[in-house]
């Protein structure tokens, strides 16, 4: 079963940023694609970009284009979510999760990250 | 983009319930619809994907149709696990703003 494994709670003030990462394991890790979705309380899921592990390439959301930077490091089959410039409306869960290609069907999610962003 | 109406916003049903969530694309998106559950403090969980396959584990009581623009998910025989938030997801061209707004199910 494939197993994502996310790191712990963050606490941010407005204006700093947070690295968040998703180790990944039971499966090839540069064989899918590895997407970053977050989710404000009580709103729905919101798809942030992703990384092909195998050659690194990302694909991000044109609203967070400026601020969010999609890394992995295959030796230790992890990747990273960064998103600078925090607003207090990032507040939100940060979840990693993957798909087989492009077209997204999310099929295995991490625990997800809360961050909470307060100036 | 290609926007993803969902409704109802919430619905009250009992156990033993038969319940139907709609899912409505701006345009075509074929059968590339899937369809989620989520439980409070929990990430969300694939039922359902290209509109009607019901991903591995699932009970059969959920069951997924449409294709195009207007799609439905059914959960027949509620049990008292499927209290709920559902969501649908197109997963067909631009990532961004692929989900709908979601459905909560409560018990009545």
């Amino acid at each position: 079963q494939m197993q994502l494994e996310q790191s712990g709670a963050e606490v941010k003030k407005t204006g700093s940023s947070v690295k968040v990462s998703c180790k990944a394991s039971e499966y090839t890790f540069t064989y899918r694609y590895l997407h970053w979705v977050r989710q404000a309380p009580g709103q729905a899921p919101e798809w942030m970009g992703w990384i092909t592990p195998f050659n690194g390439d990302t694909n991000y959301a044109q609203k967070f284009q400026d601020r969010l930077t999609i890394s992995s490091d295959r030796s230790v089959n992890t990747a990273f979510m960064e998103l600078s410039s925090l607003r207090p409306d990032d507040t939100a869960t940060y979840y990693c999760s993957t798909s087989e290609s492009t077209v997204t069907t999310y099929d295995y999610w991490g625990q997800g990250t809360l961050v909470s962003v307060s100036s | 983009d290609i926007q993803m109406t969902q409704s109802p916003s919430s619905l009250s049903a009992s156990v033993g319930d038969r319940v139907t969530i709609t899912c409505r694309a701006s345009q075509s998106i074929r059968s590339y619809l899937n369809w989620y559950q989520q439980k409070p403090g929990k990430p969300p969980n694939l039922l359902i994907y290209a509109a009607s396959s019901l991903q591995s584990g699932v009970p059969s009581r959920f069951s997924g149709s449409g294709s195009g623009t207007d799609f439905t998910l059914t959960i027949t025989n509620l049990q008292p696990e499927d209290f709920a938030t559902y969501y649908c997801q197109r997963s067909y061209s631009n990532p961004a703003d692929s989900f709908g707004q979601g459905t909560k199910l409560e018990i009545k």
